[in-house]
């Protein structure tokens, strides 16, 4: 089945405790995205990769890491957490077309808490 | 850098009414254009895309869209609205840049309430 999976799915951490969320998607998909939704905010787009090794910051990176070591995975990373970090994070992918994202398919979602 | 305007936050319908959210959008060439929809709980899932052609797009669960040019607008419709359609509507850009490529742009969201 194709899908993307994300994990945990449910966290709750401490200020400054480094965590790593993990997405792994099993198209073959070249572009993969994370975003984190808040209340009134939509989603936002955190760090993106169009392939292997090539990633880039999107509009809210500042407090984040990610890596593109394999095709298929693309871990988020807080180095050290804060509250406002408090969030529900979605991880997506897509096949590049022209150059651009096409259809993305979503995980479902981890919902990170930050005492 | 390209923009997403959904200008209505909640809207409330009688089920079996029609549905029309609005979606403009900023970018200075023709950019690719979604609309997805988040059940609550659960994460996003596309219900159509426009990229080139015809300008009116159908889409799963009865779902349209027609993408105006002239007024930067990709409206999502539904002639008959279902009480489980119920859930958050997101209209989202790409560019197309034809060779390199920003990320996927969101708006903020249409809360759909259905009324019985």
């Amino acid at each position: 089945e194709a899908q993307v999976t994300q994990n945990p799915r449910y966290l709750i951490t401490v200020t400054g405790k480094k965590l790593t969320v993990t997405c792994s998607q099993n198209m073959n998909h070249e572009y993969m995205s994370w975003y984190r939704q808040d209340p009134g905010l939509g989603l936002r787009q955190i760090y993106y990769s169009m392939n292997v090794e090539v990633t880039d910051k999107g509009d809210v990176p500042e407090g984040y890491k990610v890596s593109r070591k394999e095709k298929r995975n693309f871990p988020l990373i807080l180095e050290s957490p804060s509250p406002n970090q408090t969030s529900l994070y979605f991880c997506a992918s897509s096949f590049l077309v022209q150059g651009g994202p096409g259809e993305l398919f979503f995980g479902e979602g981890s919902r990170l808490t930050v005492l | 850098a390209q923009s997403v305007t959904q200008p209505d936050i909640h809207i409330t319908v009688s089920e079996g009414a029609s549905l029309e959210l609005r979606c403009n959008y900023s970018y200075g060439a023709t950019p690719y254009l979604f609309w997805y929809v988040q059940s609550p709980g659960q994460g996003l899932q596309l219900l159509l895309k426009y990229f080139s052609g015809d300008t009116l797009v159908q889409g799963i669960k009865g779902f349209e869209a027609e993408f105006k040019r002239s007024q930067s607008s990709f409206n999502l419709r539904k002639p008959s609205v279902h009480w489980s359609d119920a859930a958050e509507y997101f209209c989202a850009v790409a560019p197309y840049s034809g060779g390199g490529a920003d990320g996927l742009t969101f708006g903020k969201g249409t809360h759909l309430i259905i009324q019985p």
